[in-house]
């Protein structure tokens, strides 16, 4: 089984311009989130999909930030215009839900310059 | 509110040494899990803990659980060169949402 897929795996971008993250989850998984690693402290839960709607936002940090999962497949995680402090991982994760544990991606390391 | 607080932050061992993690939480949970971090890399899950578990192993893993303290330790025997990373503990919130602490940073000397 395929896990989690996150690319790019490395992103480089100036302050102001605008990036784009991918997530292709687990196939059949419901569940999708989001969670960030900011400057090497905890990490953080950004939001939840249920299939292709929104369970849980309450982690998103501003509306520079704008997530979707269309078709309740893959998900994009968009950041515009990004900041100096939105550097960091971000990483997906999968599940059935439940019970049934995380498979996580191997994150998106994101440079704000 | 911030769950899964670790301690130490950082720590360094030598090769074949034990590590010991330790980690606190504030809210009731269903189960605790620990994860790695490699640098630059994607979090892996290591081990999951139930609320009703007091002990589990898995390898060279050995986490405990103390509900009662709201605390949970993970012990990483016979370390490795290649078990420097950063370590998390996290908490299982409202819709199965992964409340992380800050990690403890493991350096182990070869």
């Amino acid at each position: 089984e395929a896990g989690v897929t996150q690319f790019p795996s490395h992103s480089v971008i100036e302050k102001g311009q605008t990036v784009t993250l991918r997530c292709d989850p687990i196939s059949g998984h419901d569940n999708l989130y989001w969670y960030r690693r900011v400057m090497g402290k905890e990490i953080k839960f950004l939001l939840h999909f249920v299939k292709e709607s929104k369970q849980d936002e309450s982690g998103m940090p501003n509306n520079r930030f704008l997530a979707e999962r269309t078709g309740g497949t893959y998900s994009t995680l968009k950041v515009q215009p990004a900041e100096l402090e939105d550097s960091g991982v971000y990483f997906c994760a999968s599940s059935q839900g439940g019970a049934y544990g995380y498979t996580f991606g191997s994150g998106t390391r994101l440079t704000v310059v | 509110s911030q769950q899964g607080e670790e301690d130490p932050q950082a720590l360094s061992i030598q090769e074949g040494e034990n590590a010991t993690m330790n980690c606190s939480y504030k809210t009731s949970i269903n189960n605790l899990q620990w994860y790695r971090q490699n640098s630059g890399r994607g979090l892996v899950h290591l081990i999951l803990i139930r609320s009703n578990e007091r002990e589990k192993h898995s390898g060279r893993l050995r986490v405990t659980l103390d509900t009662s303290k709201k605390s949970s330790s993970l012990l990483i025997t016979a370390s490795r060169a290649a078990d420097t990373a950063s370590y998390f503990c996290a908490t299982t919130e409202y819709g199965n949402k992964l409340v992380f602490g800050a990690g403890t940073i493991l350096r182990v000397k070869s």
